[in-house]
């Protein structure tokens, strides 16, 4: 079975600093990983993803992951924090292509950013 | 417009009462979701669908019921709503792996649908 943890349910970080949201799953096969992001009163939309290929991904908004195998790792960076970073991010795990697909998401991460 | 879009974006209702939730997309994709969001939960899966005719049960499924009207059109009913069922409920989409088109696993979100039951 997958499942998907993210430490810290809420993480500050003053304007200007590195953000880092951490994300941690465990899966059979090797996963499909996605980071999304929610800003207020919004729905869910994709920063980046790993499917296959170069291990460090970048997405919009100068975000950025690594995939860890050894660590079962995917977590979320970017260097410096902006106030219009302030949104829940969500980590999700999906199997590769199979017979049926479904992704698993994490509790999600509350980032605030202090000016 | 928004590729996804779901109505109503708000709602209040009482205990008891019948509720659907509508969503219809313009992304020509197949696949269909409604997942319900609780804070510190993140999202959970009520009802997929791969194609008009493949509906699925996902993880919470209890109380709820869905129809896929065409391609474009998935809605989730509650028939009898309890208070527990208050939550932020979201359709999402996917592309199906076809000849020339690779699956990625990504999900296209409607802005969601607040649903409060008193």
């Amino acid at each position: 079975a997958q499942s998907v943890t993210q430490l810290g349910s809420h993480v500050s970080v003053s304007e200007g600093a590195l953000v880092l949201l951490r994300c941690n799953y465990s899966s059979s096969v090797p996963p499909y990983l996605f980071w999304y992001v929610q800003y207020p009163n919004q729905g869910l939309q994709l920063l980046l993803k790993y499917t296959t290929g170069a291990t460090l991904v970048k997405g919009i908004n100068g975000f950025e992951a690594e995939f860890k195998k050894s660590e079962t790792s995917f977590h979320l960076t970017k260097p410096s924090a902006h106030m219009s970073d302030a949104a829940e991010y969500f980590c999700a795990v999906s199997r590769s292509k199979t017979s049926y697909d479904k992704v698993i998401f994490g509790p999600g991460t509350s980032l605030s950013v202090i000016p | 417009d928004a590729d996804v879009t779901q109505t109503p974006r708000n709602r209040i209702t009482k205990t008891g009462k019948r509720i659907m939730l509508e969503c219809s997309q313009t992304k020509g994709h197949d696949r269909m979701y409604w997942y319900r969001q609780d804070p510190g939960l993140g999202l959970r899966l009520i009802y997929y669908s791969f194609d008009v005719k493949d509906i699925n049960k996902g993880e919470i499924s209890d109380g709820y019921s869905v129809s896929r009207q065409a391609q474009a059109k998935f809605s989730l009913s509650l028939e009898s709503a309890i208070p527990n069922q208050t939550a932020l409920y979201f359709c999402a989409t996917s592309a199906q792996e076809r000849l020339g088109a690779r699956y990625t696993g990504e999900l296209f979100f409607g802005e969601g649908s607040r649903l409060t039951v008193l």
